[in-house]
């Protein structure tokens, strides 16, 4: 089993939808939380953080985590031909090096 | 305030030559991470390294690999002999701390022909 599991997709909605990206996960040690955004041939752009369950929101996007049921996600909403790109979510343990374990990352594509 | 700089961008080698990738972290980082991105695959993680010290290489493959991050100059990742299956995306990532948020580079694509 893999320490993060996240569905590759790919996803394809119309523009303006509201979209659920999610990962779960089997270490109870990671703390905090990373939504990384990655189009093609570029490096990986950080969207979200957090430490804590509950929400965060930064415009259109919120993220959420649930460290009771291992379960992270984040919102697009009014999603945009702009954001098509591979969503990553990125996991790491306070106690640890600060090394990032990364989801496998969902394919996203908005159609106008 | 300039990104993570990463040079080359693209960088061929034929079988058994060397490839060294540098790393320039943002302006006041002093943590640097390489992950290594092979493809239809997510980030792996490599190694993690401050100033002149590697911290953690429990990503790093046992034999033809090595990372430094010397007092003056960029992070280099260094891969020796390489053989087809190196060839990946490799991605450095740098933080004000750590455990922080880790701000990545553009990539060095990495093919072995």
């Amino acid at each position: 089993q893999k320490e993060v599991e996240q569905d590759p997709g790919p996803l394809s909605v119309p523009e303006g939808a509201i979209v659920s990206l999610n990962c779960t996960y089997s270490n109870s040690a990671f703390q905090y939380f990373m939504w990384y955004r990655q189009y093609s041939r570029k490096g990986p752009e950080l969207l979200m953080y957090t430490y804590s369950s509950g929400n965060k929101e930064d415009g259109r996007f919120t993220a959420q985590v649930d460290k009771s049921s291992k379960y992270i996600s984040l919102f697009i909403r009014d999603s945009q031909p702009s954001d098509s790109a591979t969503y990553l979510c990125a996991l790491g343990e306070v106690v640890d090096t600060g090394k990032l374990i990364f989801g496998q990352g969902t394919t996203l594509q908005v159609k106008p | 305030n300039a990104g993570v700089m990463q040079n080359p961008r693209h960088l061929v080698r034929r079988r058994g030559q060397e490839a060294r990738l540098r790393c320039s972290p943002m302006k006041g980082h002093s943590h640097v991470y390489w992950y290594r991105q092979l493809p239809e695959e997510g980030l792996k993680f490599m190694v993690y390294l401050q100033k002149e010290n590697i911290i953690d290489e429990s990503g790093m493959p046992k034999e033809r690999f090595s990372a430094e991050f010397p007092k003056e100059g960029p992070s280099i990742l260094r891969i020796q002999q390489v053989v087809r299956g190196d060839s990946a995306a490799y991605f450095c990532a740098s933080s004000p701390g750590a455990p922080d948020t880790q701000y990545f580079g553009p990539g060095t694509r990495l093919t072995v022909l």
